[in-house]
């Protein structure tokens, strides 16, 4: 069973404006939320984490909120730049063990 | 400060063959995971390790499959025999525990059973 969703596989947006990227949960026991970006023929690369205590956490371009009523998170990136067109995926940790969404390919138009 | 290592980076293989995947985690670095990412199931979590100790192989396919860690700085996952049901490209993760759950991944190994 998914326990970490990522309802969205692509995404497309124009260089300079912002993308939303949305990821939803099932399990309650998770504590700590994160987010990778992904290059072909490259491992998983972290890019922003929260902790379930908290309801946003930024830095830099990157910005990622959590609401725990919904067991919603989202990652938001501006302004989007060509080199952040990869996959994206959300996961959520309980106890070290990470459940990774499917990805969301993001492609930066210029 | 090296990230985390895998060989070979990419593996052909004939159905029925034995395959080993190797690791090297981050220095430092209690946990370590071995994933598998395949089209139809995305990444999935095969087995993790703490301090060498197999903790959760509740992932792991089949008894085909196989994971040691003899010490903190290497561990292998193998497969034998080899189906081509086991075409994936597998990620080796390591973290520092003790409160962060941040995974660092290597860059995979490409397997190709035919």
């Amino acid at each position: 069973d998914q326990q970490v969703k990522q309802n969205s596989p692509s995404l497309s947006v124009q260089e300079g404006r912002i993308s939303i990227l949305n990821c939803d949960y099932t399990n309650s026991m998770f504590d700590y939320f994160l987010w990778y970006k992904k290059y072909p023929a490259e491992g998983p690369t972290f890019l922003i984490s929260i902790s379930s205590i908290k309801d946003k956490n930024e830095d830099g371009r990157f910005t990622v909120f959590l609401n725990k009523s919904a067991k919603h998170l989202s990652l938001h990136i501006v302004p989007s730049q060509p080199g952040d067109s990869a996959v994206y995926f959300c996961a959520a940790s309980n106890d070290y063990k990470l459940s990774f969404g499917a990805g969301t390919t993001v492609t930066v138009r210029a | 400060d090296a990230g985390v290592i895998q060989s070979p980076r990419h593996e052909v293989t004939e159905m029925g063959q034995e395959v080993t995947l190797r690791c090297k985690p981050i220095s430092g670095h209690d946990y370590l995971f071995w994933y598998r990412q395949t089209m139809m199931r995305g990444l999935e979590l095969l087995i993790y390790f703490n301090n060498n100790v197999p903790i959760d192989d509740s992932g792991m396919p089949e008894d085909r499959f196989s994971a040691k860690m003899p010490n903190a700085s290497f561990s292998t996952l193998k497969i034998q025999p080899s189906e081509p049901r086991d075409s994936a490209v597998y990620f080796c993760a390591s973290t520092r525990g003790l409160g962060s759950d941040t995974q660092y991944f290597g860059p995979g190994t490409r397997l190709t059973v035919l």
